[in-house]
């Protein structure tokens, strides 16, 4: 089944500690990409990546990181979260090359006390 | 920089009545991207396109964009409750990914 799979589902952490959300998918896709989604605020793309090895910003890529070392991973990496990265986040991906649709993963909460 | 408008933000229509959400964009998009939302959950595809005057369809919704007008829509036909979602467009230009605002459709009996 093709799938796009993140974990974890839900996370609560403290301000400061470092964490990783992971996002995996099945369907070889070369083009990868993070968004966090907020009331009022909508989607936001913070990190994309075209293939392996190359990775860009987004709209709000600050406090982020992001590796695309294979092709079918691509971890989000905060290094110290704060409050106001609780949201919404979704990994998606899909083939850059022509009109195929869109992935997305289940979606990870973020709470950041 | 690539900008997403969309109108209407609420709609609340009645069964069996047909609407059209409209999707505009600032400059020139690789790809238009239409999405539903239901409430908790994750982002489904429903459209991709591609190109001027394409067209496409499933079942109730049909999605069709004008890039001369930079300007994509999403018609529903004959509305049912199933259809109550939110609907996102989005815009595709060089990798970055624009999304919409949403339409937070409300069928009603």
């Amino acid at each position: 089944e093709a799938q796009v799979t993140q974990n974890p589902r839900y996370l609560i952490t403290v301000t400061g500690k470092k964490l990783t959300v992971t996002c995996s998918q099945n369907m070889n896709h070369e083009y990868m990409s993070w968004y966090r989604q907020d009331p009022g605020l909508g989607l936001r793309q913070i990190y994309y990546s075209m293939n392996v090895e190359v990775t860009d910003k987004g709209d709000v890529p600050e406090g982020y990181k992001v590796s695309r070392k294979e092709k079918r991973n691509f971890p989000l990496i905060l290094e110290s979260p704060s409050p106001n990265q609780t949201s919404l986040y979704f990994c998606a991906s899909s083939d850059r090359t022509g009109g195929i649709e869109a992935f997305f993963g289940q979606g990870t909460r973020l709470t950041v006390v | 920089e690539l900008k997403v408008e969309q109108n209407p933000l609420f709609l609340s229509m009645q069964e069996g009545k047909n609407y059209t959400i409209y999707c505009n964009y600032s400059t020139t998009s690789d790809r238009l991207y239409w999405y539903r939302q239901d409430p908790g959950k994750s982002l489904e595809s429903l459209f991709v396109l591609l190109s001027n005057g394409a067209v496409k369809q499933e079942g109730r919704l049909m999605a069709s964009l004008d890039t001369k007008a930079r300007l994509s829509t999403l018609h529903i036909t004959a509305a049912v409750h199933d259809l109550s979602a939110t609907y996102f467009c989005a815009g595709l230009r060089s990798g970055k990914s624009t999304f919409g605002d949403g339409t937070t459709l409300t069928v009603k009996p």
